[in-house]
């Protein structure tokens, strides 16, 4: 069974410009979370996402949102990119987000904000 | 809400050794705790997954140890290898409560360097 992936695996963006990365959960998984991680902050929650719907949201300002297919398949956008945006993006996939599923990682999409 | 930390930040010992990794968190109503092994630009993979209901868990020379009253989860590497250098991160899901429970709250991980 192939795993979480996530494209593109590197990114390079401008200040001010925006950006869209791409998640497929394991297939049969209908829950994708998104994380940021940065040296600073470590992993932070972005927001997670059952059946097309965001069921959970974390601290980010609106800039960053996300969206999901019919397929499970996530995406996440970041409008109007800071340098702080620069950060390992990762995605996580569970069959239905609650107990008892365990939740699979993806390989992360590297952004860098310059 | 609920903060988890991990000390040492940095640990760098000789091919061999054994030792512990710490993880603290301050919120007790936790569902199950996690070990996570991060090697350098690349995601995360899970060595060890503790109920809150068990007190350890053991996966070949990995040894994980949860006391929820104290808020305190202790990873035990038994004869370390240059392989096992890597960031350890560990991570707390909180319980049920409606929706989802998958706001997974991390530590900021602590390095690990064995030196051959």
């Amino acid at each position: 069974k192939a795993g979480v992936t996530q494209t593109p695996r590197y990114l390079i963006k401008t200040r001010g410009q925006q950006v869209t990365l791409s998640c497929s959960p394991i297939s049969g998984h209908r829950s994708v979370s998104w994380y940021q991680q940065t040296p600073g902050q470590g992993l932070q929650f972005l927001f997670e996402y059952f059946s097309e719907t965001q069921r959970n949201k974390g601290n980010f300002p609106g800039r960053f949102s996300g969206r999901q297919f019919s397929n499970s398949r996530s995406e996440m956008n970041v409008s109007t990119l800071e340098l702080g945006d620069s950060a390992l993006y990762l995605c996580a996939s569970s069959l239905l987000g609650v107990a008892p599923d365990e939740q699979y990682f993806g390989p992360g999409t590297r952004l860098t904000v310059t | 809400k609920q903060e988890v930390t991990q000390i040492p930040a940095a640990l760098s010992v000789p091919e061999g050794e054994n030792l512990v990794l710490n993880c603290s968190f301050t919120d007790s109503a936790i569902y199950n705790l996690q070990w996570f092994r991060q090697d350098p630009g690349k995601g995360l993979t899970s060595l060890l997954l503790i109920q809150s209901s068990q007190r350890e868990q053991t996966s070949g020379r990995l040894n994980a140890s949860l006391d929820k009253s104290s808020g305190r989860s202790t990873l035990y590497i038994a004869a370390s290898q240059p392989g096992d250098s890597a960031t350890y991160l560990c991570a707390v899901r909180p319980r049920p409560s409606g929706g989802s429970n998958y706001k997974l709250t991390f530590g900021k991980g602590t390095l690990l360097t064995v030196n051959p």
